[in-house]
């Protein structure tokens, strides 16, 4: 069972616009939530985080919303642009039996059209 | 900038052979972890150490060992690879429980 979901495999968007992407999961014990970007052939690298006593993070041309009755997140990147393209990674984390581990999802391919 | 390597980038070997992929980092992190990632896939915890001498299986059911003897590195193991083991190997490490994790570049193994 998939406790983080990122149920869009990819998404495109116009430069200049907002890009939004969505996270679900369904561990309530989840106690915080970071978003990940990733080139081809490269790392994750981190892009953003936010605790679960917040309901929005805001960096730059970054935003992370978090409800969490809803158990959903989502990051919104305005103006988007070309260099933005890439898969993008949520994940949670959470104290399991004395230690933290990090659930991710599948990732959602970003695409932003020139 | 975060200063975690790993080698080789690329391998392509042959079944049975053992191999070790190296992940090493500068910046002094307790945690350190490594992940599983098939295309398309979410990355999945094989290992993670919290400290020199300290190894714990992720989630994720694995045939690979890894050690921790120096802060900085955390290499991982396959004593006999095989084609199922073909998958990007991605190492981590973080400052504290919880917290971001920087990434390596990742090992894209091809076991034939």
């Amino acid at each position: 069972d998939q406790q983080v979901k990122q149920n869009s495999p990819s998404l495109s968007v116009q430069e200049g616009r907002i890009s939004i992407l969505n996270c679900d999961y369904t561990n309530s014990m989840f106690d915080y939530f970071l978003w990940y970007k990733k080139y081809p052939a490269e790392g994750p690298t981190f892009l953003i985080s936010i605790s679960s006593i917040k309901d929005k993070n805001e960096d730059g041309r970054f935003t992370v919303f978090l409800n969490k009755s809803a158990k959903h997140l989502s990051l919104h990147i305005v103006p988007s642009q070309p260099g933005d393209s890439a898969v993008y990674f949520c994940a949670a984390s959470a104290r399991t039996s004395g230690t933290y581990k990090y659930i991710f999802g599948t990732g959602t391919r970003l695409k932003v059209l020139a | 900038e975060a200063d975690i390597y790993q080698t080789p980038r690329y391998l392509v070997i042959g079944t049975g052979k053992k191999i070790t992929l190296e992940c090493s980092q500068t910046m002094g992190h307790d945690k350190m972890y490594w992940y599983q990632q098939d295309p398309g896939m979410e990355l999945h915890l094989i290992h993670y150490s919290y400290g020199v001498n300290s190894t714990e299986k992720g989630d994720l059911s694995s045939e690979s060992t890894v050690s921790r003897i120096r802060t900085e590195h955390f290499p991982l193991t396959l004593e006999s690879a095989r084609p199922s083991h073909t998958s990007q190997y991605l190492c981590a490490s973080s400052d504290m429980r919880g917290g971001k994790q920087f990434f390596g570049p990742g090992t894209r193994l091809t076991v034939l």
